[in-house]
């Protein structure tokens, strides 16, 4: 089964400066992979996700992440961030064949500060 | 166009009572999901379906009951409340399968006492 691993459960970053949040996923066949942000009090929204072809993706809010296949990584980053972004981000796996459903990370909660 | 409507925001059960969470979507999408999100753990899948009268258990679906009559409703039906089941429950849909966008509804904050 796969699962996913989000390596910081807490990032304080100042405002404008770049931010990386990580993740890790395992599985033993391809996947598809994703960012979900939740602002306070909200539901998930989407950020980007990886189907297939470039590693880069680009997301909304000026977020991009990077499919890294011999690492088992699509590492979440924004080079200047803003107070706005303050919010929890989730990492999310599934497997590209049968019926299994999204796993979620258990979220990296950033906080800008000003 | 509403999306994912949940209801209700907020609400106290005590041990050993029963209620049922709606869940709405107005966009046509075949799957639909619950899923609980407990304070640093992430959202765990409770039950999804694929379609109308289909259904099939998630990760953690005991002391959960769902039904799917129609394209629109997904109600999530809890018997005999524990403190266990004190969370935020989250609705999802979407319109195709795992690679597909999933809408999240803003969420029912359960406290069970």
């Amino acid at each position: 089964a796969q699962s996913v691993t989000q390596l910081d459960s807490q990032v304080p970053v100042f405002e404008e400066a770049p931010v990386e949040l990580r993740c890790n996923y395992s599985s033993s066949v391809s996947v598809y992979l994703f960012w979900y942000v939740q602002y306070p009090n909200q539901g998930l929204q989407l950020l980007l996700k990886y189907l297939s072809g470039s590693t880069l993706v680009k997301g909304i809010n000026g977020f991009e992440a990077e499919f890294n296949k011999s690492q088992t990584s699509f590492h979440l980053r924004k080079p200047s961030v803003h107070i706005s972004d303050t919010a929890e981000y989730f990492c999310a796996v599934t497997i590209i064949t049968g019926n299994t459903p999204l796993v979620f990370g258990k979220g990296t909660r950033l906080s800008v500060i000003a | 166009n509403a999306g994912v409507t949940q209801t209700p925001k907020f609400r106290i059960l005590k041990i050993g009572q029963s209620m049922t969470l709606q869940c709405a979507q107005d966009m046509n999408h075949n799957y639909m999901y619950w899923y609980r999100q407990d304070p640093g753990m992430g959202l765990k899948l409770i039950y999804y379906s694929v379609g109308a009268g289909i259904t099939d258990k998630g990760e953690v679906p005991n002391g959960y009951n769902v039904s799917r009559s129609t394209t629109e409703d997904f109600p999530l039906r809890l018997e005999l409340a524990a403190p266990s089941q004190t969370s935020v429950y989250f609705c999802a849909s979407s319109y195709g399968g795992r690679s597909e966008k999933l809408f999240f509804g803003s969420g029912t904050q359960l406290s069970v006492l």
